[in-house]
């Protein structure tokens, strides 16, 4: 049973362009998200995170939304630059006794041209 | 000092051996992770220390054996491994079971290859 999903395993987007990853979670118990950026070989890197209390959350480029109704939530990029490319994680966590348990998503390539 | 330091980056193991994977931190983080990652897979959580104490076993087969000798320091024993457990194994810290929202800093892993 996949929690968390990455539905596009990939993205192309012209440099200087809007990159937007989707993610979707079935667990309602979910209440803090994270984006991951990885490049082949390395660990992930943290980008940002939300908390279910809020619906969007914003760090220079980077923005998340999140729709909990929906149990949606996306990444967006402005402006895209060329080293923005790398494989992108979408992940969860329900606090308590899952403290620091993260449910990945399957990841979505980004490549961004220049 | 914002690093997850994980040692070595490589391994080849045969399946008699045993091997150790190393991983550091100096942020005062007090909650620290095992997490394996196959090829074109997301990572998957193995193993949980807080406050230098296992509060997280996934079910890891015994052939994995964690230790966490001191709040900066985790290893990952290996012994008997199978050619499957072939992966990039990820260590990550966080601040600790205290804080809200805890966000995982992660090294850069241990690439591990079994023969």
């Amino acid at each position: 049973d996949q929690q968390v999903k990455q539905n596009s395993p990939s993205l192309s987007v012209q440099e200087g362009r809007i990159s937007i990853l989707n993610c979707d979670y079935t667990n309602s118990m979910f209440d803090y998200f994270l984006w991951y950026k990885k490049y082949p070989a390395e660990g992930p890197t943290f980008l940002i995170s939300i908390s279910s209390i809020k619906d969007k959350n914003e760090d220079g480029r980077f923005t998340v939304f999140l729709n909990k109704s929906a149990k949606h939530l996306s990444l967006h990029i402005v402006p895209s630059q060329p080293g923005d490319s790398a494989v992108y994680f979408c992940a969860a966590s329900q606090g308590g006794t899952s403290y620091g348990k993260l449910t990945f998503g399957q990841g979505t390539i980004l490549t961004v041209h220049p | 000092d914002t690093e997850v330091t994980q040692t070595p980056k490589h391994l080849v193991m045969g399946m008699t051996n045993k091997k150790s994977l190393k991983c550091e931190q100096h942020m005062g983080h007090r909650a620290m992770y095992w997490y394996k990652q196959k090829a074109k897979k997301p990572p998957e959580l193995m193993f949980v220390y807080s406050y230098e104490k296992l509060s997280i076993n996934e079910s890891v087969p015994s052939r994995f054996s964690p230790e966490c000798p001191n709040s900066s320091l985790l290893n990952l024993h290996l012994h008997a491994l199978q050619p499957e457990d072939s992966a990039l194994y990820l260590c990550a810290s966080s601040q600790g079971w205290t804080a809200t929202n805890e966000k995982l800093f992660f090294g850069s892993g241990t690439q591990l290859s079994v023969l």
